[in-house]
């Protein structure tokens, strides 16, 4: 069975600072689609970045990169220049190709003014 | 990308009553999902759909219902509810193996 890990419940972060939520999942599967999900308190569910298992590149989108090593199925997000509205729980994801997602734990990123 | 509602945003009810949570999306996806959530907890996926009258349940045990008798409907049902059932309802909507696009939840109280 498929399995998503975040071992970091809570992070924290200076404003304009970098930090990096880590992730690893387990599959056996070769082709599968990965994701960061970000949850603002009291606020949607939305997607920050996507990342397809059969791509090398790491996926970028603004501040938001990943480093994806599929050999080690592990699915880190970097924050760059963080700033407050990046403060929410950030959720890492695992579809297979029956549209099912299995979610981590989620990890809290607070960030600090 | 699609829009998801749901209604109620919140919801505060008496056990015993019985409860439906709409969720409805507007581009059409095949494929749509329930999920329960508790607060600062992750997902759990409770039932799911792959498209007109398909209906799964998902990896979480659920004593809800849910049907899709239209592409873009896909209500979820408590007969008796119970203060175990207290929690966040998130639906989502997607297409083939990629993203979902969730709605705004519905936060249920049972007392």
């Amino acid at each position: 069975a498929q399995t998503v890990t975040q071992s970091q419940p809570e992070m924290s972060v200076q404003e304009a600072e970098t930090v990096t939520l880590s992730c690893t999942y387990d599959t056996s599967e070769s082709d599968y689609y990965l994701f960061w999900y970000k949850q603002p308190p009291s606020r949607q569910m939305i997607l920050v970045i996507r990342q397809e298992a059969y791509k090398q590149q790491n996926a970028t989108e603004n501040r938001f990169s990943v480093n994806f090593q599929k050999a080690a199925k592990s699915f880190s997000l970097k924050i760059s220049d963080s700033q407050l509205g990046d403060a929410a729980m950030y959720f890492c994801a695992y579809v297979d190709y029956g549209g099912k997602l299995i979610f981590g734990q989620g990890t809290e990123l607070s960030v600090k003014p | 990308e699609a829009d998801i509602y749901q209604t109620p945003r919140y919801l505060v009810i008496g056990t015993g009553k019985k409860i439906t949570l709409e969720c409805s999306q507007t581009m059409g996806h095949d494929k749509m999902y329930w999920y329960q959530q508790d607060p600062g907890m992750e997902l759990h996926l409770i039932h799911y759909s792959y498209g007109v009258n398909s209906t799964e349940k998902g990896d979480l045990s659920s004593e809800s219902t849910v049907s899709r008798i239209r592409t873009e409907h896909f209500p979820l049902t408590l007969e008796s509810a119970r203060p175990s059932h207290t929690s966040q309802y998130l639906c989502a909507a997607g297409q083939g193996a990629d993203e979902q696009y969730f709605g705004p939840g519905t936060r249920l109280t049972v007392t």
